[in-house]
């Protein structure tokens, strides 16, 4: 099947700082890529739907000022969480849609866990 | 997209089958079933999607009842690697296209 990576696997950052994640696609081209977020011991949230070279369309109660999408290429997306605080501590996935397979075939990445100090 | 119920948590016995329950009485008709599992710490694996006919693959068998009000997702000869929390979903092809992820079942397979 095909791969989603995600990098890093894991990153500790001070409160106030930024940290980007970022989601590729390796051996497929992806218009669509999706960003979730999991608290321990709890299903997958959806954040956000982002579009190659459009704007990231937000769920409801998702800050996009704080939570910053970017999907520049059929194949990278990042997600850029803003000025952390240790409530922003959880498991980030992304997920992304092979343009080539159509509308069934979505593949995850790994996941990557952040924890704010 | 409709709702889906899956029961909190199963065990199974290594080797044995594993059929996971899934009710989602709302369905459309538009709507197909998918099926995805999340290895603990990992990201969620697909697994296998139907509309309303059986279907079988490598991994696991769909079975989807005559009214579509809900489906079993059987692994034939669990092993311990099957354990994971397994994801019902049901989504239309149109839309906005997302995955929506409820509880799951946490499965258990048992040596």
């Amino acid at each position: 099947g095909a791969v989603v990576s995600q990098h890093p696997s894991w990153v500790i950052c001070k409160s106030g700082t930024s940290v980007k994640i970022e989601c590729r696609s390796l051996d497929f081209q992806a218009t669509t890529m999706f960003w979730y977020r999991q608290f321990p011991k709890q299903s997958l949230m959806l954040m956000a739907t982002s579009n190659e070279g459009s704007k990231a369309t937000y769920e409801q109660g998702v800050e996009k000022d704080k939570f910053l999408i970017n999907h520049a290429s059929l194949t990278l997306s990042t997600l850029t969480v803003t000025s952390a605080h240790p409530e922003d501590s959880s498991f980030y996935i992304c997920s992304a849609r092979d343009r080539a397979s159509g509308f069934h075939e979505q593949y995850f990445g790994p996941g990557t866990r952040l924890t704010v100090t | 997209d409709a709702k889906t119920t899956q029961p909190p948590s199963m065990d199974c016995a290594e080797g044995r089958a594993a059929n996971l329950p899934c009710n989602h009485s709302t369905i459309s008709g538009n709507e197909y079933v998918y099926w995805y599992r999340q290895i603990h710490s990992q990201g969620p694996q697909y697994i296998i999607h139907g509309l309303k006919n059986n279907e079988t693959n490598e991994m696991a068998s769909l079975i989807i009842t005559e009214d579509r009000k809900s489906s079993t997702l059987i692994l034939p000869h669990a092993t311990l690697r099957d354990t994971a929390v397994y994801y019902c979903i049901v989504r239309a092809p149109q839309g906005a296209q997302k995955l929506v992820f409820g509880q799951g079942t946490r499965l258990t397979i048992n040596p």
